[in-house]
């Protein structure tokens, strides 16, 4: 079965500061991807990066990157330079190749606050 | 850019009565989910859909919902008896296809907020 952890509820940074989000994963599954999407508090869910279980290098977005470990099953998220508009939920979430529907399973989630 | 449509925002209604979750998923996607967010909580699986008929459901999909693509673009959650723990919100989210890449991401729609009193 899988599983994904967030074990930062609420997270803390200063504006124009890098902050990492954690995640760690569980699969017995060698293909998967790891998936990061942020929650503002009007509520929709926003895709920011995606890492693929084969690819060689960590995936980067603008001001997102995320720190892949593979051996140690986990997958951070990096933002850089916080801005006040990155005040959000985030959720890492996976996928399973083989799994026919394709379905997310989500974290827990870290609600991240940006201080000015 | 394309999006999931999701329709009504908020609804509010009595415990026993059936509700539907309308969604319109973007136009060439083939895969078509419900996910739901308990308020404060994790986002949880619901339900894929693919070729007209359930890929997965999870244990949450019971006999009191169903999912139904009426017309081609619709793509509706019905809940036929709502208790007050449906009280949530729910997401429709669409995907291209089965590949694996950074373009083939899960695309949410902004959610309909279900009330039940």
């Amino acid at each position: 079965a899988q599983k994904i952890t967030q074990t930062q509820p609420g997270m803390f940074v200063q504006e124009k500061e890098a902050v990492t989000l954690d995640c760690t994963y569980d699969t017995s599954d060698p293909s998967y991807g790891l998936f990061w999407y942020k929650q503002p508090s009007s509520g929709e869910m926003i895709f920011l990066i995606y890492q693929g279980s084969y690819d060689q290098q960590n995936a980067t977005e603008g001001r997102y990157s995320l720190n892949f470990q593979k051996a140690r099953k986990s997958a951070n998220l990096v933002i850089s330079a916080s801005q006040l508009g990155d005040s959000a939920m985030y959720f890492c979430a996976m996928r399973l190749f083989y799994n026919q529907g394709g379905k997310l399973i989500f974290g827990q989630g870290t609600e991240l606050s940006v201080k000015p | 850019e394309p999006e999931v449509t999701q329709t009504p925002s908020h609804q509010v209604t009595q415990m026993g009565q059936e509700v539907i979750l309308r969604c319109v998923p973007i136009s060439n996607h083939l895969y078509f989910y419900w996910y739901r967010q308990i308020l404060g909580q994790k986002v949880e699986f619901l339900v894929s859909f693919y070729n007209n008929e359930i890929s997965e459901k999870s244990e949450i999909f019971d006999d009191q919902f169903s999912v139904e693509r009426p017309d081609g673009s619709n793509f509706t959650l019905k809940i036929r008896s709502t208790k007050l723990e449906d009280s949530a919100m729910y997401f429709c989210a669409s995907r291209v296809d089965r590949a694996f890449s950074g373009a083939n991401v899960l695309t949410f729609g902004a959610g309909s907020r279900l009330t039940v009193l």
